[in-house]
């Protein structure tokens, strides 16, 4: 039921480039609202990868960066390390389900 | 630093409620936003509701309204979720978590360490 659609994987060999879409509509994402990324290893809490669409939160590697355009944002991470294997969640805010805050469908990246 | 511990598992009947709680130290509680969100057995993040500690204020996802409250005890820096009338859909990892950013743009910096609800007959 998100309404920001993500691919559910992603995959690279070490030292690659991936990148993960987030999707949304002029609701949320195409309505100027910030995009916001969290990494979950598994079995532990997400944790805060990047806010207000492309800062990195200190300790985050710059391997990690984002961007947003028009209704979508992405992720990128650079040279794929074995560590980053994990799930990713885009995060805004939906103006239309009366003010509501909502999370991506994930991403799931494997390093191969 | 900045915690959020919340409290430990929970098995539940169907049909029952499930309060858990999520206690903040290294920072002013009344200062910043909860949220709730839940996750699944191998699903993704689903945003609950959030609470305003300073005035007590709260707002809920359409999804849960009407079975999920969540309330602040200011004196103990405490957050709490309460989910009633259980079923087995709500067997899932809750976890509170500390907003930051400005309107229309908050996230989470600090995130609790989830608690495990399990419902079962």
């Amino acid at each position: 039921q998100s309404v920001l659609t993500q691919p559910p994987s992603a995959s690279g060999a070490p030292g690659q480039r991936v990148t993960i879409s987030c999707t949304g509509s002029s609701s949320n994402i195409g309505a100027g609202f910030d995009v916001h990324w969290y990494q979950q290893l598994p079995g532990t809490a997400p944790k805060l990868l990047i806010y207000a669409n492309n800062n990195r939160p200190s300790g985050v590697p710059d391997r990690f960066s984002a961007s947003k355009s028009g209704t979508s944002a992405s992720l990128a991470i650079t040279g794929l390390q074995a560590e980053d294997e994990a799930d990713y969640y885009c995060q805004s805010y939906d103006s239309s389900l009366s003010g509501s805050y909502v999370f991506g469908t994930g991403t799931k990246v494997t390093v191969l | 630093q900045v915690q959020l511990v919340q409290s430990g598992s929970e098995i539940k009947s169907p049909g029952a409620s499930v309060k858990v709680s999520c206690k903040t130290s290294g920072y002013t509680f009344t200062h910043y936003a909860i949220h709730w969100v839940r996750q699944a057995p191998g699903q993704g993040l689903e945003w609950m509701g959030w609470i305003s500690p300073g005035n007590g204020d709260t707002k809920y996802s359409r999804k849960w309204q009407g079975r999920v409250t969540i309330t602040r005890d200011t004196s103990a820096s405490t957050a709490y979720m309460e989910l009633s009338s259980l079923t087995s859909e709500d067997t899932a990892v809750y976890y509170c978590a500390k907003l930051l950013g400005h309107s229309g743009s908050y996230y989470v910096d600090v995130w609790g360490q989830g608690t495990l609800v399990t419902v079962s007959s």
